[in-house]
């Protein structure tokens, strides 16, 4: 089936610093998905990506989805507190698979 | 509250028990997913329903069961409790494949 795959697992960094987290399928996906998940929180939609090579931006968050729609990647530029949490990609069939996520930790 | 409502929050049960995790959603989702979510494991999809009258097994269904009740509620029932099945679930819903789930708030389930 589908597989999902995420990197990195965790990600410290200081604020004001950039992150990247990336996401890599094993099938050609229709679109993905990306939400945050805050600590002790629910997921919570970001974006879905539907073209081959689409670049979407909300503020500082940069999402980018390949040319071979294999693959897809999020951006955060000039990381805040508020930033911390889990990000999941996720891949569209019937039903979302998620990745495992990549837990961002940002300390001041 | 417009959104997905899930309850309880939080259970515990012991092992062998029986319990019925709900969920109503008002956002008018054609779809809605159970999934379970444990440390290090993001999240697995234990069933789902595409459309009300059907239900499909996600990757991880075993020891549990589904009923899409009406449009709104779809149900998830642990017939016997087991202490692997100690997880947080969440309930989502979405209007349609070009859309967003929306998450419930989860419920924490302890098995003793």
């Amino acid at each position: 089936g589908q597989q999902v795959m995420q990197i990195p697992q965790y990600q410290h960094v200081q604020e004001g610093e950039d992150f990247t987290t990336y996401c890599n399928s094993s099938t050609t996906l229709s679109n993905i998905q990306w939400y945050k998940q805050r600590p002790g929180g629910h997921p919570v939609f970001l974006i879905q990506l539907v073209k081959s090579g689409e670049v979407k931006k909300q503020k500082r968050l940069t999402f980018q989805f390949g040319e071979a729609k294999k693959n897809s990647s999020l951006h955060i530029t000039a990381t805040q507190t508020t930033d911390v949490g889990t990000y999941f990609c996720a891949g569209s069939a019937n039903a979302l698979n998620f990745g495992k996520g990549t837990s961002l930790l940002v300390t001041p | 509250n417009a959104g997905v409502t899930q309850t309880p929050k939080f259970q515990v049960l012991k092992t062998g028990q029986s319990m019925t995790l709900q969920c109503a959603q008002d956002m008018n989702h054609n779809s809605m997913y159970w999934y379970r979510q444990d440390p290090g494991m993001g999240l697995r999809l234990i069933y789902y329903s595409a459309s009300e009258g059907t239900t499909d097994k996600g990757e991880v269904p075993n020891g549990y069961n589904v009923s899409r009740l009406n449009k709104r509620e779809f149900s998830l029932r642990l017939e016997s409790a087991a202490p692997s099945q100690t997880s947080v679930y969440f309930c989502a819903g979405r209007t349609g494949t070009l859309y967003g789930y929306t998450f419930g708030s989860g419920t924490r389930l302890t098995v003793v």
